[in-house]
């Protein structure tokens, strides 16, 4: 039974940068099989796929074309984790922010619990 | 990118009522649809993939259809844990998300 674990800040300000972390158990971040996603929601619901990341022989990134300038997604084997950078966020960045699994191209699995980041001043 | 449009918005039932919520692709998915099940401050829960494949331990009062562009899901009698929003999302071209339809207590 693979369990995600979010940590990171709640509140960040204009044109900095959020960082977040989904700690994995049950899994690896090595998996063959598996990848390793960054979802966001808005305040209005809606649900936006922000990137992932995966090892086949090597790493691989994969980010969404409205962030792609703005977001990296690293992986972290020590620990088993990855971690989600988004640089230079305004207040249309507030969202509860999900980390979340899934088998290569599939469906999202299992999902962290979700951290609601503010952006203001 | 692939647009998901779920109908209707809102819907309103009560126990023991038959419920289907419609989802429809821009462009032909084949069965490559999962329907999610979200409650207020917790993350989305999985239910169906492949279009009705049934998640496990996800109850048989759950099931989806559809093929193509045209996707269903249909709780066949509702309780009252299944008040909730629910969120159809494409896994053929990246992932993209129906904009949820939330099921309220008439």
């Amino acid at each position: 039974q693979v369990h995600l674990q979010q940590s990171g800040p709640g509140l960040v300000k204009p044109s900095q940068t959020l960082s977040l972390t989904c700690a994995i158990s049950g899994d690896s971040v090595s998996s063959n099989s598996a990848a390793w996603n960054w979802i966001r929601q808005s305040p209005s619901g809606g649900l936006e796929w922000l990137g992932r990341t995966y090892y086949r022989s090597k790493w691989y990134y994969d980010y969404a074309i409205s962030v792609r300038s703005r977001i990296t997604i690293n992986p972290d084997t020590s620990k088993n984790q990855f971690s989600l950078q988004l640089n230079s966020v305004t207040p249309e960045d507030t969202a509860v922010y999900f980390c979340a699994r899934a088998q290569y191209n599939d469906y999202f699995d299992s999902w962290g619990q979700g951290t609601l980041v503010t952006v203001s001043s | 990118d692939i647009q998901m449009t779920q109908s209707p918005s809102t819907l309103s039932a009560s126990v023991g009522d038959r419920v289907t919520i419609t989802c429809r692709a821009s462009q032909s998915i084949s069965s490559w649809l999962a329907w999610y099940q979200q409650k207020p401050g917790k993350a989305p829960k999985l239910l169906i993939y492949k279009a009705s494949s049934l998640e496990s331990g996800v109850p048989s009062r759950f099931s989806g259809s559809g093929s193509g562009t045209e996707f269903t899901l249909t709780i066949s009698s509702l309780q009252p844990d299944d008040f909730a929003t629910y969120y159809c999302q494409q896994y053929n071209n990246y992932w993209t998300f129906g904009q949820g339809t939330k099921v309220e207590i008439k």
